[in-house]
């Protein structure tokens, strides 16, 4: 089975701080990717990545950086967290079909 | 600018009844149009996916059903059951693999 792993369920933090969050997939997965859900907008993409140290801009990437140093890993990196980044986000590999892992449920405070 | 539309938001169907999502896109572009469910404190995860050149699949009580012309695909739900009420994303891919989302439904399925 695939899995994607998220190193956090819930994170709290304060306006301004930098937030690191942390993804590691199992499959050998090229393609890595990162959204945020939000209740009736669905799921946006931030960032996604095709190789190790390649990176392409999504749909909302303002506000976000992300990194990805090893294929098995992509960072998203709120550079100064703001309320309105209060959300879920989900990371995503995928060789066509997008697995997901459990998410994490970031509130900013 | 939202790509894929989905309708309704929510959804609540009786045990045994037919649960039907609808979901419109605009770019020509997506090669691939996935179905995504998800029950509460999980990711998404695939459910059922189809090809532009294919006007319906089926897989157990869930179908598509897809109309290439109208630029519109939907989901059936047969004999919907209390297990099925989760949230379900339409979604479509680009060529490549960039995918695109809806809204999202949430559906309730009375016992």
């Amino acid at each position: 089975d695939v899995k994607v792993t998220q190193s956090s369920r819930y994170l709290v933090k304060r306006t301004g701080e930098k937030v690191f969050l942390e993804c590691v997939q199992d499959m050998d997965h090229e393609n890595m990717f990162w959204y945020r859900q939000d209740p009736g907008l669905g799921l946006r993409l931030i960032y996604f990545s095709y190789d190790v140290k390649m990176k392409e801009k999504g749909d909302i990437p303002e506000g976000y950086s992300v990194s990805r140093e090893k294929k098995e890993r992509f960072s998203l990196i709120l550079e100064s967290a703001s309320t309105n980044q209060t959300s879920m986000y989900l990371c995503a590999s995928s060789h066509g079909t997008l697995f997901f892992g459990s998410g994490t449920q970031l509130s900013v405070l | 600018q939202q790509q894929v539309k989905q309708s309704p938001q929510s959804l609540i169907v009786q045990k045994g009844g037919i649960s039907i999502i609808n979901c419109a896109y605009e770019n020509t572009a997506f090669d691939y149009f996935p179905w995504y469910q998800q029950f509460p404190g999980k990711g998404p995860a695939l459910l059922i996916a189809i090809r532009p050149d294919v006007s319906e699949k089926k897989e157990g009580r869930f179908t598509i059903s897809f109309n290439k012309s109208a630029k519109q695909f939907s989901l059936h739900i047969m004999d919907s059951q209390p297990g099925d009420s989760a949230t379900y994303f339409c979604a479509a891919r680009f060529i490549g693999f960039k995918t695109i989302f809806g809204a999202g439904t949430r559906l309730f399925v009375k016992a």
